[in-house]
């Protein structure tokens, strides 16, 4: 079954200070990829996402990540981090569907909150 | 502006009753979901549908019933059968391609006392 670990439950970070938000993947095949991002009490925004072809993405707020099939990992990336940073972030991955291939029905981790020291 | 709107942000209710959870979107998407979030469990699938009149239990539907009725429109009404309803409930939709991200709303959290 597909699945998607996220293993940090919260991390923190001092402002200007690199991250790196780590998650692995279950999958039986090439999956589809997913970074989100949530405020307290709001919905999920899309930061990125990977479907194929270069294995390096670029998403919104200056966030990047990587596939990396030989580690089943995706983990997220930002050179220097900014106060409002601050939120929690979801990996996830299509789940797959019985008819083969991924399907837009979604895995999520569990999420990594992300705390900003000044 | 396109969104997904889901009503009300805040919700109370007393134990027994049901409850019904509105969503509703202009993005003129076909696919619709329901997740349910609690605290350091991440977002479970409760019920999606692909199309009109159409849906499907996710991995947690026990206690919950949805209708499709119209494309834009995807209630998820909580009954009394849920053992634990109180929770941050989020709507979200997409595209039907298989590389659609998902779009969400901004929630709902029921409590239930």
């Amino acid at each position: 079954a597909q699945s998607v670990t996220q293993p940090d439950i919260h991390i923190t970070v001092s402002e200007g200070a690199s991250l790196e938000l780590r998650c692995n993947y279950s999958y039986g095949a090439t999956p589809y990829l997913f970074w989100y991002v949530q405020s307290p009490g709001q919905g999920l925004q899309l930061l990125l996402k990977y479907f194929s072809g270069d294995t390096l993405v670029q998403g919104i707020k200056g966030f990047e990540a990587e596939f990396k099939r030989s580690q089943s990992s995706f983990n997220l990336r930002k050179p220097s981090v900014h106060w409002s940073d601050a939120a929690e972030y979801f990996c996830a991955v299509g789940a797959h569907s019985i008819y083969g291939g991924a399907t837009n029905k979604l895995i999520f981790g569990t999420g990594t909150l992300l705390a900003v020291q000044p | 502006d396109g969104g997904i709107t889901q009503s009300p942000k805040y919700l109370f209710r007393k134990e027994g009753q049901n409850v019904t959870l509105s969503c509703e979107q202009n993005l003129n998407h076909d696919a619709m979901y329901w997740y349910r979030q609690d605290p350091g469990q991440g977002l479970r699938l409760i019920y999606y549908s692909q199309i009109v009149n159409d849906f499907q239990k996710g991995d947690i539907a026990e206690g919950y019933s949805v209708s499709r009725e119209k494309k834009e429109s995807f209630p998820l009404t909580v009954t009394s059968a849920q053992k634990n309803p109180t929770a941050f409930y989020l709507c979200a939709s997409s595209g039907q391609l298989n590389n659609s991200p998902l779009h969400f709303g901004n929630g709902t959290r029921l409590t239930v006392t």
